[in-house]
């Protein structure tokens, strides 16, 4: 079936370590997304990418980085420099250019820092 | 840049009563498209319903439908005939031209039996 995985499911971190999380998809999509989603903030854009090896910062990309070297995948790295990255994030992707533009989205990662 | 604005963190509803969530936003774009989201539980995203700017008539999907005032610049949820399975954090979301989706802080609605 066609969709959004996510990996892993729970993480949890240590203070000062960089952490990947995994987003892969098989829907043939050319845009891809990260969201953080915090309690009461709703989902915050972190980075998102409309093609192969292009990349654009959200509004929260400080302490986060990410790759787009396939059209597949889109992981996203938080690394020591995130002050506060306990969180639920979520990837999306969806069919690029100003069309209907729905997002389909995984399931989630969630990332507890100890 | 755009924002979108969800001015209630939580409702409540009675089953089978109708509800209706607000959401607002601004941006100085003609075109873009309007979405409401999902969450429940499980915290698996879910589209509800869509809206086209450039489309007067109110977009309806079953028992969901929404009042878009484009001047106003406000964008209503209403659910007709609450289910307990409609229990939810329901989220407003934006999209202009640059294909970032904006979305709102979420409401949290909770149906009654």
């Amino acid at each position: 079936d066609g969709g959004i995985t996510q990996s892993p499911k729970y993480l949890f971190r240590k203070e000062g370590q960089n952490v990947t999380l995994s987003c892969e998809q098989n829907l043939n999509h050319d845009a891809m997304y990260w969201y953080r989603q915090d309690p009461g903030q709703g989902l915050r854009l972190i980075y998102y990418s409309q093609i192969v090896n292009d990349f654009q910062k959200g509004d929260i990309a400080e302490g986060y980085s990410v790759s787009r070297e396939k059209k597949e995948s889109f992981p996203l790295t938080v690394t020591s420099a995130q002050k506060n990255p306990t969180a639920f994030y979520l990837c999306a992707s969806r069919v690029s250019g100003y069309n209907t533009g729905e997002l389909f989205f995984g399931e989630g990662s969630r990332l507890t820092v100890l | 840049a755009q924002t979108v604005t969800q001015s209630q963190p939580e409702m409540s509803v009675q089953e089978a009563e109708t509800v209706t969530l607000s959401c607002t936003y601004d941006t100085s774009e003609n075109n873009y498209y309007l979405f409401w989201y999902k969450q429940p539980p499980s915290r698996q995203m879910i589209l509800v319903i869509r809206q086209e700017a450039y489309k007067q008539q109110n977009a309806t999907e079953n028992r969901f439908s929404v009042n878009f005032q484009k001047a106003a610049k406000s964008f209503s949820l209403k659910i007709s005939d609450s289910q307990l399975g409609d229990t939810a954090m329901y989220f407003c979301a934006f999209m202009a031209n640059n294909n970032d989706m904006r979305f709102g802080a979420g409401t949290r609605l909770t149906v009654k039996p």
